[in-house]
Order: structure tokens, then sequence, then C-alpha cells
């Protein structure tokens, strides 16, 4: 059973960027057929899709957010990061990784528990 | 980018009832619908994915229908535990995206 952990900062200066980590247990993050996402919401409020990279480094961003993401993979570490700069109050919320299956069309089956990152100064 | 509109918003319902939700896409996702279940405090859970099948351990009460642009998450006889917010969300055409959730209250 592919477990997923997410760890970062919980508090993040207005302007400055945001950074989180992604450790998955039970799987290989270079095993074929997967993409590796995040997604966040903030408190009280629905899911956005921010994006998800594929094992090949291929990477997948929601357009509303693209100029300030960048999503990475650390296979060595069998880790994967979300890069999100200039970041404002409204980027305030509970950040999650997922996995997704390729061949299913991006079938998410899998969720971290969960960061909660706050922007204030 | 396809919009996914969820109706009710809120839905109010006993154990024991039958609950029946909506999702509406702007245009056409296929199949490429699922449901999710998102208890507070919680991450959400895979219900139904493609419209209509059935995640692993997901109980039988648990149904999904539909096509095109119109589905249905259907719970036959509501659990106590079922009483969450739910989320209907395409995978056809990226981005990926959510309805705004439906919220089930006793």
């Amino acid at each position: 059973q592919v477990q997923l952990q997410e760890s970062g900062p919980g508090l993040v200066r207005p302007s400055q960027t945001l950074s989180l980590t992604c450790t998955v247990s039970g799987g290989s993050l270079s095993s074929g057929g997967y993409h590796w996402g995040w997604i966040r919401q903030p408190a009280g409020k629905g899911l956005e899709w921010i994006g998800r990279i594929n094992t090949s480094g291929t990477a997948n961003y929601n357009p509303s957010l693209k100029s300030r993401v960048t999503i990475s993979l650390d296979t060595s570490k069998n880790q994967f990061s979300l890069k999100l700069s200039s970041v404002t109050a409204a980027d305030t919320a509970m950040y999650y990784c997922v996995r997704g299956r390729v061949g299913a069309n991006g079938l998410v089956e899998f969720w971290g528990q969960g960061s909660l990152v706050t922007v204030s100064s | 980018e396809v919009l996914l509109t969820q109706s009710p918003a809120t839905l109010s319902l006993s154990p024991g009832e039958r609950a029946t939700l909506f999702c509406r896409a702007s245009q056409s996702v296929s199949r490429y619908l699922d449901w999710f279940q998102q208890r507070p405090g919680q991450a959400p859970r895979l219900l139904i994915y493609d419209a209509s099948n059935r995640a692993t351990g997901i109980p039988a009460r648990f149904s999904g229908s539909g096509s095109g642009t119109d589905f249905t998450l259907t719970i036959s006889s509501l659990e106590p535990e079922d009483f969450a917010v739910y989320y209907c969300q395409q995978r056809s055409i990226w981005p990926d995206g959510f309805g705004q959730g439906t919220k089930l209250e006793i």
C-alpha cells in the first residue's frame, strides 16, 4: 500500500517561495505509469489542482498557477516536491500530495494527509 | 477549462434515507468522472471512478451513474459515517477539476 507524507514549513512570508516535499513509501517513484501531483484546499473551500509530474519528468501545471509553480522528482530519495513562488495570503491552504495512474487518465488513488501552509507576515 | 457544478450545495437527510447527489459538466467528459468523500479533518477518499466503478473497499450502498455531462452519486441507505462533503472531479481535460462540493448533513 502506497503512503504519501507531506512535509515543509507551516508559515511562509508573503512574496516568498512556498516549498513542500512529499515522501513516498510502499512504492517507488521510479515505477512507470504514475503521476505525482499536488492539490490544495483553502480552509472551508473546495479542491484545486496545482500540477503533476510523471516518471519521465514531464509536468502539467494548472494554467492559473503555471507562472509560479515548479514540481520536481528526486528518485534517489523517493520524494517529489512543490515550489510556489511569490505567495500571497490567497495561497494559504492545506496542500495534499497525490498519486495518479497515467494509464487511467490520471485517476487519483492515493492522497497524503495534507500539510497546512499559512502565508502571513 | 471544464467547469463542474454540483447540486444541491447542502443535503439534509437522516440515517437510513437515500441520498442523490448531482454533478454537471460544462462540456462532455465522457466517463472520466470520479466522486470523492471528505470527512472533517481528513483527506478526500476515492469512492467512485469512471462514473460508475466503486473503488476498493467502498461499500455497495454507494453507486454512480452518468456519462457525458450529467452524473449522479447515490447512497442507498445512509449510515452515520456517510455525513460528509462529496466532490466530483473530471479528468478528461487538463486541468483536472473539482466541483464545489455537496455537504451531506444530518
